[in-house]
């Protein structure tokens, strides 16, 4: 069965260094697609960055970069040059297959909170 | 463009009453998806809808959930007879569709429900 383990319940970083959130997963699809999200303190779920599991590329967003490690099935979130902001709960997520097998479900880790020192 | 919008954004009711939460997904999205956050189980897939169909509600918990989407740009989520353990945050999100392939899901602000 799908599964998405985040290890890291809480983390803190100096404002401006970068940091690292750890996500790996477990799948038996060839075709899966990996995401994070951002969860402030407001409630909301906040879309930062995606990769596809054929993208040979790491994805970029602005200062969020995803580490994907295929083999390892890892895919950090790296958030560079930290903002005071950036404190916030963090979600990765998988979904189940792609193309004709997507079944559109989102599976989730626990989260990380992340807290950024000023 | 409005994002996910939902109503109400906090309820408060008695246990034994009946509860509806509203969403209206991005103008033009394919699928909806109703999820709950709790702190035991964190963020969990309750159904979700494909062109107004449901497609998959294996994650509704028991008969006293229902959900229904009668128009592409609305979708409800009763709750009837309500129980404290539904208390949790009940959050609406859409996605297109491009070419068969599901597109990123965007949440919209929750439902904060406390069943007393």
């Amino acid at each position: 069965a799908q599964k998405i383990t985040q290890t890291q319940p809480g983390m803190f970083v100096q404002e401006k260094e970068a940091v690292t959130l750890d996500c790996t997963y477990d799948t038996s699809d060839q075709s899966y697609g990996l995401f994070w999200y951002k969860q402030p303190s407001s409630g909301e779920m906040i879309f930062l960055i995606y990769q596809g599991s054929y993208d040979e590329q790491n994805a970029t967003e602005g200062r969020y970069s995803l580490n994907f490690q295929k083999a390892r099935k890892s895919a950090n979130l790296v958030i560079s040059a930290s903002q005071l902001g950036d404190s916030a709960m963090y979600f990765c997520a998988m979904r189940e297959g792609l193309g004709s097998s997507n079944t559109g479900k989102l599976i989730f880790g626990q989260g990380t909170t992340l807290q950024v020192k000023p | 463009d409005a994002g996910v919008i939902q109503s109400p954004r906090h309820e408060v009711t008695e246990m034994g009453q009946e509860v509806t939460l509203r969403c209206k997904p991005i103008s033009g999205h394919d699928y909806l998806f109703w999820y709950r956050q709790t702190m035991m189980r964190g963020l969990e897939l309750l159904i979700y809808f494909n062109n107004n169909v449901p497609i998959d509600d294996s994650g509704m918990p028991e008969d006293r959930f229902s959900a229904k989407m009668p128009n592409a740009s609305f979708s409800t989520l009763k709750i009837q007879p309500s129980e404290p353990r539904d208390s949790a945050v009940y959050f609406c999100a859409s996605s297109y569709e491009t070419s068969g392939l599901q597109e990123t899901q965007y949440f919209g602000p929750g439902t904060r429900l406390l069943v007393l």
